[in-house]
């Protein structure tokens, strides 16, 4: 069984100040992993995804995470939060199983102070 | 190149009618799916198909019945609304379920039952 935890329910940032959203999982095989971003009333964008090749994953709009195998984390980091970062950001993982693999975290709300 | 298209956008239904949301997706993705996203919750998936003539259930299938008669549409079938199905819910698909693909996401329908 695979499972997500993302740490956070909500963020709050001053604009041009770093992100850090966190993540833990839990998945009985290779996982690959997932970070999309919804903007209110959109639909879902991949942000950015780790398929078991370099552990550092860079994304859209200056974002990237870290995977992490001994701490189960995977976590999202930007070094300068802009106001049109602020949207719903969710951690999902997939394992090597079957067609219904992806599991969401609950979100995170990232909030950008001007 | 329109990816994934849902319609309607909103939808308020009376308790104990029926409707079908529509699908389409135009990437030639085998595998579809159907999310609901309540207030404050990751998407929890309703169900999921794998190539035309091939539907399984999710995690929360009651209440909702589909079909996939060619690769591109996946209707969600609500035979008899009820207030708990009140919810956002969104088509995506996948090129495939292994590997790291990811799933692409329509806009979205906000249904509400009143």
């Amino acid at each position: 069984a695979q499972s997500v935890t993302q740490l956070d329910s909500h963020v709050s940032v001053s604009e041009g100040t770093p992100v850090l959203l966190r993540c833990n999982y839990s998945s009985s095989y290779s996982p690959s992993l997932f970070w999309y971003v919804q903007h209110p009333n959109k639909g879902l964008q991949l942000l950015l995804k780790y398929t078991s090749a370099a552990t550092l994953v860079k994304g859209i709009n200056g974002f990237e995470a870290e995977f992490k195998k001994s701490e189960t984390s995977f976590h999202l980091t930007k070094p300068s939060a802009h106001m049109s970062d602020a949207a719903e950001y969710f951690c999902v993982v997939s394992d090597a199983g079957g067609a219904d693999g992806l599991t969401f975290g609950k979100g995170t709300h990232l909030i950008i102070q001007p | 190149n329109a990816g994934v298209t849902q319609t309607p956008k909103f939808r308020i239904l009376k308790i104990g009618q029926s409707m079908t949301l529509q699908c389409t997706q135009d990437m030639n993705h085998n595998y579809m799916y159907w999310y609901r996203q309540d207030p404050g919750m990751g998407l929890k998936l309703i169900y999921y198909s794998v190539g035309a003539g091939i539907t399984d259930k999710g995690e929360v299938p009651n209440g909702y019945n589909v079909s996939r008669s060619t690769t591109e549409d996946f209707p969600l079938r609500l035979e008899l609304a009820a207030p708990s199905q009140t919810s956002v819910y969104f088509c995506a698909s996948s090129y495939s379920a292994r590997g790291g693909y990811e799933q692409y996401f329509g806009p979205g329908t906000r249904l509400t039952v009143t």
